[in-house]
């Protein structure tokens, strides 16, 4: 069993819904980071978490530390919003564990 | 402009052949690292380095090798590369570590070992 599961893999939905995609994980962390993957391959640091929540733009990034979750909404998701997005987690050893990633694609 | 810059963007090579991609980034930052990201896979830690002088394998250093004589270069080295290295290599940066702050990476290296 992978350490870091992101669900769903894939993802594809209409511009405008409200996106949500998941990272749950089974090792004790000192902060969880999200990132994007542009299709040209460039990535590009979202969000790091330790607790809480946090927002920037249309990007809304959420964990829950005692139950091993954190969360990645969009809101009024958009073409451009279109990416792999991967979640990694730092653990109790300093290393980061890193997620499959899930391919978001948002339809005009 | 801040930035992480990885040169060359695409290479291909021969098995054997030593080669060196080069990572600069012009924010001052103590941390740097490689990835290497292979389908199926996701993102690999190849080797990283909290400062200059001081470098760490991560999860897949085999065949590489790296060096950190200044603060704003961390060059990965392959020896003898193999085919199995084919995939596309990410470097990283940061003020202090992944475990504080988010990271800023460079654009990617495209490598293909024949």
């Amino acid at each position: 069993k992978n350490e870091v599961e992101q669900s769903p893999q894939n993802l594809t939905a209409q511009e405008g819904e409200f996106i949500t995609i998941n990272c749950s994980y089974s090792v004790g962390i000192s902060a969880l980071h999200w990132l994007q993957q542009h299709p040209g391959g460039g990535i590009v640091s979202l969000f790091m978490l330790s607790s809480g929540k946090k927002k920037h733009g249309r990007l809304i990034a959420t964990i829950n530390i005692q139950e091993k979750h954190s969360s990645l909404h969009i809101t009024a998701s958009h073409p451009r919003d279109s990416a792999v997005y991967i979640c990694a987690v730092m653990d109790s050893n300093y290393q980061l564990i890193w997620g499959a990633g899930t391919k978001l694609i948002i339809k005009p | 402009e801040a930035q992480v810059t990885q040169n060359p963007r695409y290479l291909i090579t021969v098995t054997g052949k030593k080669l060196t991609v080069t990572c600069s980034q012009n924010m001052n930052h103590e941390y740097m690292s490689w990835y290497r990201q292979d389908p199926g896979l996701g993102l690999r830690q190849i080797y990283y380095s909290m400062n200059v002088e001081v470098t760490d394998k991560g999860d897949v250093p085999e065949g590489y090798k790296v060096s950190r004589k200044e603060k704003r270069n961390f060059p990965l080295i392959l020896e003898s590369p193999s085919p199995n290295q084919t995939s596309l290599y990410f470097c990283a940066s940061s003020l202090w570590g992944p475990e504080v702050e988010t990271q800023y990476f460079g654009p990617g290296t495209r490598l293909l070992v024949l």
